[in-house]
């Protein structure tokens, strides 16, 4: 069954400024992740947050986690018309932690 | 280059027909799993192995089987009892979270899309 739900489903914005995404979920968590996905390609990862940790930087992207509203967010920096593509966050569960349960995705389109 | 490798990229199944998708890593990752993705939606997880000759049940194996032989391949059957198997259909491989790969992601081929004739 799906856990994380992303929210918007959909963003439009400018080269230029910043984008966030927003995922719920709703059991306890070992880790949270969030991949990147071109139209037709795979999924790629790009960052991990574990339960014990509030916040992790990579380059343009800054995670949150928020434990006790079971929530996080990922923020672009400084969108490129390159970062067009559907972002996706994963839960592994506590105590289920063979799999990793994904939610429906953020389609972000940059516009030049 | 490590990584993992679908094919075929485009398969077409008539009525009646198993069709079998290849998944080959070279990433001597222990666990491998088959996802399906339907338009705009995630992914749903068809079936997972941890183990050379050992696999489970996702949330959605009926009318799927798999085969682990070997570390490296991971293929997925689609019989003729899945009645709806249009949609694109992801492998991806990890360290086996159960061994102390459960902080670490899962890698993904690029997909191989499956229509009805």
């Amino acid at each position: 069954s799906q856990q994380g739900e992303e929210d918007p489903q959909a963003l439009s914005i400018q080269e230029g400024e910043n984008a966030t995404m927003n995922c719920s979920y709703k059991t306890s968590i070992n880790n949270l992740q969030w991949y990147r996905q071109n139209s037709g390609r795979g999924l790629v990862h790009l960052i991990l947050i574990r339960s014990n940790e509030r916040e992790k930087h990579s380059g343009r992207l800054r995670v949150t986690l928020d434990t006790s509203k079971k929530s996080s967010s990922l923020l672009i920096t400084a969108s490129r018309a390159a970062d067009t593509a559907s972002y996706f966050c994963a839960t592994r569960r506590q105590g289920g932690s063979e799999k990793l349960v994904f939610g429906k995705g953020t389609k972000l389109t940059v516009n030049p | 280059d490590g990584g993992i490798t679908q094919s075929p990229k485009y398969l077409f199944r008539k009525e009646g027909q198993n069709v079998t998708l290849s998944c080959e890593q070279n990433l001597n990752h222990d666990a491998m799993y088959w996802y399906r993705q339907d338009p705009g939606q995630g992914l749903r997880l068809i079936y997972y192995s941890q183990i050379v000759n050992d696999f489970q049940k996702g949330d959605i194996a009926e009318g799927y089987s798999v085969s682990r032989e070997k570390k490296e391949s991971f293929p997925l059957t689609v019989t003729s009892a899945q009645k709806n198997p249009t949609a694109f259909y992801l492998c991806a491989s990890s360290a086996d979270p159960s061994r102390g790969g459960v902080n670490q992601p899962q890698h993904f081929g690029d997909g191989t899309r499956l229509s009805i004739l």
